[in-house]
């Protein structure tokens, strides 16, 4: 499985933007980049996913750099409810059923 | 709620002891995964169904694990002669695949898992 790294942990405050990088420097072209998160005592929840293009939902947004070794994941307003450990998984279409999880980064939020 | 549900969402047992959990998917969804997950890691793939066929498992599943979709709706994951190492958080996800992607959702829904506590 190819594989992502991103940083353990990060802080942010309330109302502030948080970004999110994640390396991926072995990706494949037919890798996309899926973003998950884990709220306390839940399953893990989609956030976004993208090939090579910029992404945004009513989410977040993901920024792919342009040869797609690396990206960002950006939350504009981060709240309290934004506090989880968020997953960058590359997700090969050939093998669409697998999320391959590593142990993300946990964003804490201040009040 | 219509989401993915676990039942029991916590199991406590005696080493040795079988134990059974049940994954209810989002109903339209043809697709269903299991992962387990220990503390302070990510989710790690066990299987996946597509409807009744089971079609992948991981190296992680033990000749003492195994799963079911009988109908292609629930399903169940059973632990024989379970072990200390055995205790984690149990994730059931479904997702819906179809030929057309039009009616394909590219994200899996997980449900809140059960705990499993090996003693």
């Amino acid at each position: 499985d190819a594989k992502t790294t991103q940083p353990n942990s990060m802080e942010s405050n309330e109302e502030e933007p948080v970004h999110l990088p994640c390396n991926h420097s072995t990706i494949s072209g037919t890798d996309y980049i899926h973003w998950y998160r884990q709220l306390p005592s839940q399953g893990p929840e989609y956030v976004i996913h993208g090939l090579t293009s910029n992404v945004n939902n009513r989410m977040a947004s993901l920024a792919i750099a342009e040869d797609r070794k690396s990206s960002t994941l950006i939350l504009h307003r981060a709240t309290l409810r934004d506090a989880a450990v968020y997953y960058c998984i590359l997700r090969d279409w050939r093998n669409d059923y697998k999320l391959s999880f590593g142990a993300g980064t946990t964003v804490t939020v201040r009040a | 709620d219509t989401g993915v549900s676990q039942d029991p969402r916590h199991k406590i047992t005696k080493r040795g002891q079988n134990v059974t959990f049940r994954c209810d998917p989002i109903s339209e969804h043809n697709r269903l995964y299991w992962y387990r997950q220990t503390l302070g890691q990510g989710p790690e793939f066990l299987t996946y169904f597509q409807n009744e066929a089971q079609l992948e498992k991981s190296r992680l599943l033990s000749d003492r694990f195994s799963a079911e979709r009988p109908k292609g709706s629930f399903s169940t994951l059973e632990i024989q002669r379970t072990e200390q190492g055995d205790s984690a958080m149990y994730l059931c996800a479904s997702s819906l695949v179809g030929r057309d992607l039009a009616f394909s959702s590219y994200e899996q829904y997980f449900g809140p898992g059960t705990r499993l506590t090996v003693t």
